[in-house]
């Protein structure tokens, strides 16, 4: 079973729609990272929460975690095509060997 | 400009050959990490090191090699006896081990003959 998940696999919206994606975990964490995909590129980074932190923002991107529920959601408001790509969520785990455990990814579509 | 480059973007492999993918970053960062990537897929490690000379299997290195002989540079060797090498190989750093943001380059297309 998967450390993190993220739900759901596939969201397509119209342009200008918010977009929430969501994340769950098992185990106990540092932090909690989102990060995005273009098709065929590497990851960029979007966002750091930590485990002691419920909520931040980054531009038009809303993170939330909750930790008693071992989950997090990624909002991003007034969608834009460009917006287009795969997120994936990717905990930091406290125990056993340090690092960083990525979710199958939640593809967005942005239609026009 | 500061980044991670990786290189070849596409290669292919024959049976029984072994390749080697380049990451190159000049971001100054101690750690490096090697990661998989299969479609529709999460991204799975393969091997990461914090410090020159010294790295890491992780959780799928079997067939897999690595060296760390400088900071900048972290080759990545698939071998023949990785039996299922078709996949999207990141290559990533970060200033220390997962505290902050992983710096991501922009992947091999590793394909078998």
């Amino acid at each position: 079973s998967q450390q993190g998940e993220e739900d759901p696999q596939a969201l397509s919206i119209q342009e200008g729609e918010n977009a929430t994606m969501n994340c769950s975990y098992k185990t106990s964490i540092n932090n909690l990272q989102w990060y995005r995909q273009n098709s065929g590129r590497g990851l960029v980074h979007l966002i750091l929460i930590r485990s002691n932190e419920r909520e931040k923002h980054s531009g038009r991107l809303r993170v939330t975690l909750d930790t008693s529920k071992k989950s997090s959601s990624l909002l991003i408001t007034a969608s834009r095509a460009a917006d287009t790509a795969s997120y994936f969520c990717a905990t930091e785990l406290i125990q056993g060997a340090q690092k960083l455990v990525f979710g199958q990814g939640t593809r967005l579509t942005i239609n026009p | 400009d500061g980044g991670i480059t990786q290189s070849p973007k596409y290669l292919f492999r024959k049976e029984g050959q072994n390749v080697t993918l380049s990451c190159e970053q000049n971001l100054n960062h101690d750690a490096m990490y090697w990661y998989r990537q299969d479609p529709g897929q999460g991204l799975r490690l393969i091997y990461y090191s914090q410090i020159v000379n010294d790295f890491q299997k992780g959780d799928i290195a079997e067939g897999y090699s690595v060296s760390r002989e400088k900071k900048e540079s972290f080759p990545l060797t698939v071998t023949s006896a990785q039996k299922n090498p078709t996949a999207f190989y990141l290559c990533a750093s970060s200033i220390r081990q997962y505290r902050e943001k992983l710096f991501f380059g922009s992947g091999t297309q590793l394909s078998v003959l």
